[in-house]
């Protein structure tokens, strides 16, 4: 069983479209972080947020992290076929300096 | 940038041999970390490193060890390379701000047949 459970586990949507993708756990976490891998490379952080409740906007991408600290969502306006990619969420517990991640979401956005 | 190397960057072995794997960071950071990557499991930590020879296990260690004689290199070593090991194995460092976040290098990918 993930701690962090990712949904959905594969996403297919047409250019223009929004989306969303989630992020939950039973557990509180000290910080959340986003990342995104393109094939054949490693995962790129994309955000981080620290205080429940707080959005963070990147661009088109928006990231909300939950009043309790147990999960978190990422939201995409108007999909481009450059957001294709495997989407990770990954939690700090807060203790030894390790994170923990999510299954991950690919995105797929056809043009 | 991170300066972030890993070698090899592909690697085909036989069941039973032992197989080692570099990680080179330019950035002199006190926080290393081994994970791999298998399809609907994200990335799962094996070990990190927090310090010159300073290890410790992760959620998936069993078959792997590490070694850290240098701040800029953690190498991962298969004693003894099974077919479950077949993966895409990550190195990463932690940037060193308050949260743990992490650099990654382009990944290994290992096939043990």
């Amino acid at each position: 069983t993930q701690l962090l459970e990712q949904s959905p586990q594969f996403l297919s949507i047409q250019e223009g479209e929004n989306l969303t993708v989630y992020c939950n756990s039973s557990s509180v976490f000290s910080s959340l972080q986003w990342y995104r891998q393109e094939p054949g490379e490693g995962p790129v952080l994309l955000v981080t947020v620290v205080t429940g409740g707080e959005v963070k906007k990147l661009k088109r991408l928006t990231f909300q992290f939950g009043d309790a600290r147990k999960d978190s969502s990422l939201h995409i306006t108007a999909a481009q076929t450059g957001d294709t990619g495997l989407y990770l969420c990954a939690g700090d517990r807060g203790y030894g300096n390790k994170l923990v991640f999510g299954a991950g979401t690919i995105l797929r956005v056809k043009s | 940038d991170a300066g972030i190397t890993q070698s090899p960057r592909h690697k085909v072995t036989e069941t039973g041999t032992p197989v080692t794997l570099r990680c080179h960071q330019t950035e002199n950071h006190r926080y290393m970390y081994w994970y791999r990557q298998d399809p609907g499991h994200g990335l799962r930590l094996i070990h990190y490193s927090y310090g010159v020879k300073d290890t410790d296990k992760g959620e998936v260690s069993d078959g792997y060890s590490v070694s850290r004689s240098k701040t800029e290199d953690f190498l991962l070593t298969l004693e003894s390379a099974t077919s479950s090991q077949t993966s895409v194995y990550f190195c990463a460092i932690t940037g060193g701000s308050d949260y743990n976040e992490q650099f990654f290098g382009p990944g290994t990918r290992l096939t043990v047949l």
